[in-house]
Order: C-alpha cells, then sequence, then structure tokens
C-alpha cells in the first residue's frame, strides 16, 4: 500500500526555468509533509516542510504548496539551477499509535540542463 | 556533513549470512531511525528507537532486529540474509521523536547479498 507517490520518476527542466514536483498521498490523517533531496553516494537532506493546516510555504527558491482536497503536495523551484539535479524525496508524517512515523514516495530524479 | 556516522559503507556477503550496520547519531539527538532503500524504490521505514527505547516499528521482518546502547549509538542487525535484501540501509536522527522537523541522514551502507 503506497501511501505516497511520487508519479514522475524523472524530470528535466532548463536551467532557470520552474521545476515543479509533485507529490500525491491517500492518507487523509498524514499531519506534516517534507521534501528531501539527495545527491549520489549521501544520505537524503531535508529541504522543505510544511504543516497540514498551511497551504503554502517558502524558502528562498524553494515552496511547497499544499492541496488537502486533492490529497496533492507540489514542489517548485525557481529559479532552477545545475546544482538542483538530484532525487527529490515527498514525505509525509502521521501518528499512530502514539508514534509518529514517516512515510517516503518513490523519489523523483530531476535534471537541470544548461 | 550531516553529523550521522554510518559503518559500514559497503558490506558484500552471502545468503544465510547475518551483518551488523552500526550508526552513531548527531550529538545530542537522541532518536534513531533505520530505513532501507531497494532498488527504484523510496525509502521504508524500518524502525525507530527513542533514546534507548524501540518508539516505532515499520515494515522490519522478523529475521531483523535493532538496539539502540545507552551512548544512543544503534545496531541493525540482519540475519539469514536473502538475495532480496540487497539495498541501501540508512540511519537517521533526530532531536525529538517527532516528524515535524528534520531528519538528518547518514551517507548510508550498502549491502550486496550475492
Amino acid at each position: 500500500d503506497q501511501q505516497v507517490k511520487q508519479n514522475s520518476p524523472s524530470l528535466s527542466v532548463q536551467e532557470g526555468r520552474i521545476s515543479i514536483l509533485n507529490c500525491d498521498y491517500t492518507n487523509s490523517m498524514f499531519d506534516y509533509f517534507l521534501w528531501y533531496k539527495k545527491y549520489p553516494a549521501e544520505g537524503p537532506t531535508f529541504l522543505i516542510s510544511i504543516s497540514s493546516i498551511k497551504d503554502k510555504n517558502e524558502d528562498g527558491r524553494f515552496t511547497v504548496f499544499l492541496n488537502k482536497s486533492a490529497k496533492h503536495l507540489s514542489l517548485h523551484i525557481v529559479p532552477s539551477q545545475p546544482g538542483d539535479s538530484a532525487v527529490y524525496f515527498c514525505a509525509a508524517s502521521v501518528r499512530i499509535q502514539g508514534a509518529q512515523k514517516l512515510v517516503f514516495g518513490q523519489g523523483t530524479r530531476l535534471t537541470i540542463n544548461p | 556533513d550531516s553529523g550521522v556516522t554510518q559503518t559500514p559503507k559497503h558490506l558484500i556477503t552471502a545468503t544465510g549470512q547475518r551483518v551488523t550496520l552500526r550508526c552513531s547519531p548527531r550529538s545530542g539527538d537522541l532518536s534513531v531511525y533505520w530505513y532501507q532503500q531497494s532498488l527504484d524504490q523510496g525509502l521504508q521505514f524500518l524502525i525507530q528507537y527513542y533514546n534507548g527505547e524501540e518508539r516505532a516499528k515499520g515494515n522490519i521482518l522478523e529475521r531483523f532486529s535493532a538496539q539502540q546502547f545507552p551512548d544512543l549509538h544503534s545496531e541493525l542487525n540482519l540475519s539469514s540474509l536473502e538475495l532480496g535484501d540487497s539495498a541501501l540501509y540508512f540511519c537517521a536522527s533526530s532531536v525529538t521523536g517527532d516528524y515535524t522537523g528534520e531528519l538528518f541522514f547518514g551517507e548510508g551502507s550498502r549491502l550486496t547479498v550475492l
């Protein structure tokens, strides 16, 4: 049961343009959403997060949008830079039986072309 | 550098064997999480410890076990290894046991079972 889905395994964007990464979820009990970025041979690093009570959170070039009615999350990167080329994981947290659990999507490989 | 240290970085072993993966969390972090990433899969949550106690359990097989020691380092034991256990195993740490903030990931231990 894949509760968090990233349907695009890969995305290619021109440098300077906007990158939009999408994520869908099925569990309406998720209360926090996060994006992680992963370079080859490194562990994932936290990028940005959003609480389920908000619909937008912005941090520099990165903005996360949450559409609860559609159970959809997106990450916008603008302008895209070559250093943004990485795998991006969407994650959602839910409290189950007193413990918080984090569920990750499969990841989307973003390539920024010069 | 996330501050989370995982050893070994690479491990090759045979089916039926047993291995131990080690994780040292960031200084001051009380919670340790173990994740498995198989080929083309997202990060699958295995287990979480908080200050020495098991906090949450995910899709961890009975052949796998983990513990967190008084100095807060953690070990993941994988036994009766099968070919399908080949994966990248990540350890992450956080100050608290909740997911409203970021997790700090190590670089991972790549296990190959032949």
